[in-house]
């Protein structure tokens, strides 16, 4: 199976800065079609999750652009630029490009 | 508006089935896979299942650890997809959500979840 390592495990960050998420994979996630299922998820306190960015770098459906991710073959990044306190939560990186599909183990991002 | 709502949860108790179900409205479910994601209390996240759709022989695809045990199905006349699970054990206690593949990616959709427990 495809081990997706993010780092940091935590974060604090005050209103208005901007912060940056590690994921890294065990193997290349280009799939055959050339594409890279790389996807971020947030799950916020209580909610369940929800699609941040689709494919390394495509923003989800009503996703604000302070988020952008970057990246490419075994190694990805989610930036959060200006966080606002909304932002709070934990963040998944998923693989979907090999069978089964892996989840890094999560960033908790808290707000000072 | 995109709707999964998971229903059929509960306690149960070790080697004892339980079956959940997840109600789609507001997307062409027939044209949609789907899945099953499940989150241990406290844990991360971890994909469980997979249903392919009719020009895709409804094909499934199942995490190793509830292959065997667990049957994921669907009915596109009825918009829902189930997850029978069979022989539960404790370590399947989880909120098990269910997530729908859009025209533009996996996991786009994702419904509130259901608590299983598995408990004597």
């Amino acid at each position: 199976d495809v081990v997706m390592t993010q780092t940091p495990p935590s974060l604090s960050v005050a209103i208005g800065q901007s912060v940056s998420i590690s994921c890294k994979s065990s193997q290349s996630l280009v799939y055959s079609d050339g594409k890279t299922y790389l996807h971020w998820l947030l799950q916020s306190p209580g909610q369940s999750p929800k699609l941040l960015i689709y494919q390394v770098s495509n923003l989800g459906s009503g996703v604000p652009d302070r988020f952008s991710g970057t990246g490419s073959q075994k190694d990805f990044t989610l930036k959060i630029s200006r966080v606002e306190a909304e932002d709070l939560g934990v963040y998944y990186c998923v693989q979907a490009t090999h069978f089964p599909f892996t989840f890094g183990s999560g960033t908790k991002l808290e707000i000072k | 508006a995109v709707q999964l709502v998971e229903s059929g949860g509960g306690l149960v108790q070790p080697k004892e089935s339980l079956k959940i179900s997840c109600a789609a409205s507001g997307f062409t479910f027939s044209n949609a896979a789907m899945y099953w994601v499940r989150q241990a209390p406290g844990k991360g996240l971890e994909w469980v299942a997979r249903i392919r759709t009719k020009p895709n022989n409804y094909a499934t695809y199942y995490a190793d650890s509830v292959k065997g045990r667990f049957t994921i199905s669907r009915d596109d006349s009825k918009s829902m997809v189930y997850l029978q699970m069979d022989n539960l054990k404790t370590e399947d206690t989880a909120m098990y959500y269910c997530t729908a593949e859009s025209l533009t990616t996996v996991f786009d959709y994702w419904g509130q979840g259901v608590m299983v427990t598995v408990s004597s």
